[in-house]
């Protein structure tokens, strides 16, 4: 299986920080890459699908890049209603993979 | 727009069953794979299965392999993940979400990003 180490495991940042998480493939997954934003007690919610593209509707301060075995999520100006846990889901192989999650909490 | 209803909350014995049903509202399956997620309390998530329903293929997690069944019946457009020889550590909550599916230029099935989730199932394994 590929496993996903996504880092920090938690963050807190004033709100107006840019916040930034990342993502290690244990192998090349070239952009097979997507991040997910779960509120607590709700299903997870796409936000980022191949590596870099925006899903629809979701605010353009969120933003991811890379490829290959390294990725990067951004929020480019943190928002009180960004608080949530982020996760990064590999697809290019069965298993999918998560990574183990980022709690981001406000300073 | 799609949504993806599942059913309630089950309370089970170690050692039973369970069967989850996750019907899409307002469209169907056609050209979608229904994947299971679960998640257990305070930890991160776990892809457990898929089915593709117009293909009649499913793969599942190798660490599940032969506890967990996940279905389909397209007259319906219903999905179903069934569980056996349930443990405590089984209590989690229970996701379906959709992802399309196509094939790229070489004739390979590849499958776009989980796009829509179900609202959850917890199911609690507990004597």
């Amino acid at each position: 299986d590929i496993q996903m180490t996504q880092s920090p495991s938690s963050l807190s940042a004033s709100v107006g920080d840019r916040v930034t998480i990342t993502c290690q493939a244990s192998q090349d997954i070239s952009n097979y890459l997507n991040w997910y934003q779960q509120k607590p007690g709700k299903a997870p919610k796409l936000l980022i699908y191949d590596a870099s593209n925006l899903e629809t509707g979701v605010p353009s301060r969120f933003s991811g890049s890379g490829s290959g075995t390294d990725f990067t999520f951004t929020i480019s100006s943190l928002q009180p209603e960004d608080i949530a846990t982020y996760y990064c889901q590999q697809y290019d192989n069965l298993p999918t993979t998560f990574g183990g999650g980022t709690k981001v909490e406000i300073k | 727009q799609v949504q993806l209803v599942q059913s309630g909350a089950e309370v089970k014995k170690p050692g039973s069953s369970v069967k989850v049903s996750c019907k899409a509202s307002g469209g169907t399956f056609s050209s979608y794979a229904i994947s299971w997620v679960r998640q257990a309390p305070g930890q991160g998530l776990e892809w457990m299965g898929r089915v593709i329903p117009t293909l009649g293929i499913a793969n599942y997690a190798q660490k599940l392999q032969g506890r967990v069944t996940v279905t389909a019946d397209k007259s319906t457009s219903t999905a179903y993940m069934e569980l056996r020889s349930l443990r405590s550590e089984d209590t989690a909550v229970y996701y379906c979400a959709r992802a399309q599916y196509y094939y790229d230029r070489s004739g390979n099935l590849r499958f776009e990003a989980i796009d829509i989730w179900g609202q959850g199932t917890m199911v609690t394994v507990s004597s």
